[in-house]
């Protein structure tokens, strides 16, 4: 089945440094991938929309410049928190679809970020 | 009101429970519907994927929808401790790449 896979699975970083969150899709071609944000107990806010060969598609109140989203090949996108601060600790998820959308979604097993 | 709704729960049900899950939904364009379980820490898990109404069914997991009534449910047989987690529901329009998830109804199976 398609497969994604994310790492880190976790980091702990300091506060002003930036932080590299990579996305594969390891059996599957994925035009497009989406990044999301869940805090403990909440559901996922989708943040951006990665495609490849373009600019991500940032949903309202993600700052784009924060959150650098790249996706420089169909099976690898990448999210960069830049000046990290506390308040962005929480935990990222990226997700792709082998098909048009329709057939499911599959997601990489997040990264728990801290910043310290 | 928003386009997906979940009750969070927590669901505590003794093992061996048929457990039933539902998520309404206002959008009558929704074409496509998931279920995913997310354990603890760990990134969403693809359950079922459903297109338009009817019931599909998948080992102890049969997914229903009924675009009349704009309601989906999961049901799951013979519950296990295992089957604790957070199930998600999510629904997209078909041609559209993006989609709607609700907030997750935490499951509890307890021995």
């Amino acid at each position: 089945g398609a497969v994604v896979s994310q790492h880190p699975s976790w980091v702990i970083c300091k506060s002003g440094t930036s932080v590299k969150i990579e996305c594969r899709s390891l059996d599957f071609q994925a035009t497009t991938m989406f990044w999301y944000r869940q805090f403990p107990k909440q559901s996922l806010m989708l943040m951006a929309t990665s495609n490849e060969g373009s600019k991500a598609t940032y949903e309202q109140g993600v700052e784009k410049d924060k959150f650098l989203i790249n996706h420089a090949s169909l099976t690898l996108s990448t999210l960069t928190v830049t000046s990290a601060h506390p308040e962005d600790s929480s935990f990222y998820i990226c997700s792709a679809s082998p098909g048009l959308g329709n057939y499911g979604y599959t997601f990489g097993s997040g990264t728990r970020l801290t910043v310290v | 009101q928003k386009e997906v709704e979940q009750d969070p729960g927590p669901l505590s049900v003794p093992e061996g429970a048929i457990v039933s899950l539902n998520c309404t939904y206002s959008n009558s364009a929704f074409q496509y519907f998931m279920w995913y379980r997310q354990y603890s820490r760990k990134g969403p898990e693809l359950l079922m994927y459903t297109y338009s109404s009817g019931n599909k069914e998948d080992g102890r997991f049969t997914a229903q929808v009924d675009k009349s009534s704009k309601y989906i449910s999961l049901f799951i047989r013979d519950s296990q401790p295992s089957d604790s987690a957070t199930y998600l529901c999510a629904m997209n329009l078909g041609g559209s790449y993006i989609p709607t998830f609700g907030r997750g109804t935490s499951l509890i199976v307890h021995p």
